[in-house]
């Protein structure tokens, strides 16, 4: 079955520093989305990305979607306390008839330390 | 407010008994989904639901059972089968099964069994 893993695990940075988390599917995907979990809380979406190639930016945040539509990035520049959380991304497999089916990656955890 | 609800929010319960899970959601969303998430996994799949009266296994379905009989609610019943029933479960709804939508997810239940 459809496999996505994500890396790294964990992600411990200072405050200001960038953080970026990849994803890469053992398939190829119809889209991409990206989820925060915020301690104690439960994911929330961010984004979705759909086309080859795709860049998309949330001020601090951008989102890449690969070429072949098999793996993407999330990079936050100059990372603040704020950003702590761990942040998931999720496939949904091409073709298929499972629609709205996603398979998530482990997620990557992030600390900001002050 | 819209939204999803869960309860409880904590729960325990003794090895050997079944319990259930609630899930409800006033967003007039067709697909609802159950996950697992354990400490440094992802959140895996385990039913979905495109439509009213009818639901799939995700890729952990042992041991749980599921109904959709009403569009806004969508137990998860755990069963005394399932070998390691001790995690977070969270549900999640989006707004259509015929393409890949954001999914909104509920609170989530915690559940320990003893």
């Amino acid at each position: 079955g459809q496999q996505v893993m994500q890396i790294p695990q964990y992600q411990h940075v200072q405050e200001g520093e960038d953080f970026t988390t990849y994803c890469n599917s053992s398939t190829t995907l119809s889209n991409i989305q990206w989820y925060k979990q915020r301690p104690g809380g439960h994911p929330v979406f961010l984004i979705q990305l759909v086309k080859s190639g795709e860049v998309k930016k949330q001020k601090r945040l951008t989102f890449q979607f690969g070429e072949a539509k098999k793996n993407s990035s999330l990079h936050i520049t100059a990372t603040q306390t704020t950003d702590v959380g761990t942040y998931f991304c999720a496939g949904a497999n091409a073709g298929g008839t499972s629609y709205g089916k996603l398979t998530f990656g482990q997620g990557t955890i992030l600390t900001v330390h002050p | 407010d819209g939204g999803i609800t869960q309860s409880p929010k904590y729960l325990f319960r003794k090895e050997g008994q079944n319990v259930t899970l609630s899930c409800e959601q006033n967003l007039n969303h067709d697909a609802m989904y159950w996950y697992r998430q354990d400490p440094g996994q992802g959140l895996r799949l385990i039913y979905y639901s495109q439509i009213v009266n009818d639901f799939q296994k995700g890729d952990i379905a042992e041991g749980y059972s599921v109904s959709r009989e009403k569009k806004e609610s969508f137990p998860l019943t755990v069963t005394s089968a399932q070998k390691n029933p001790t995690a977070f479960y969270l549900c999640a709804s989006s707004i259509s099964s015929g393409r890949v939508n954001e999914q909104f997810f509920g609170p989530g239940t915690r559940l320990t069994v003893l």
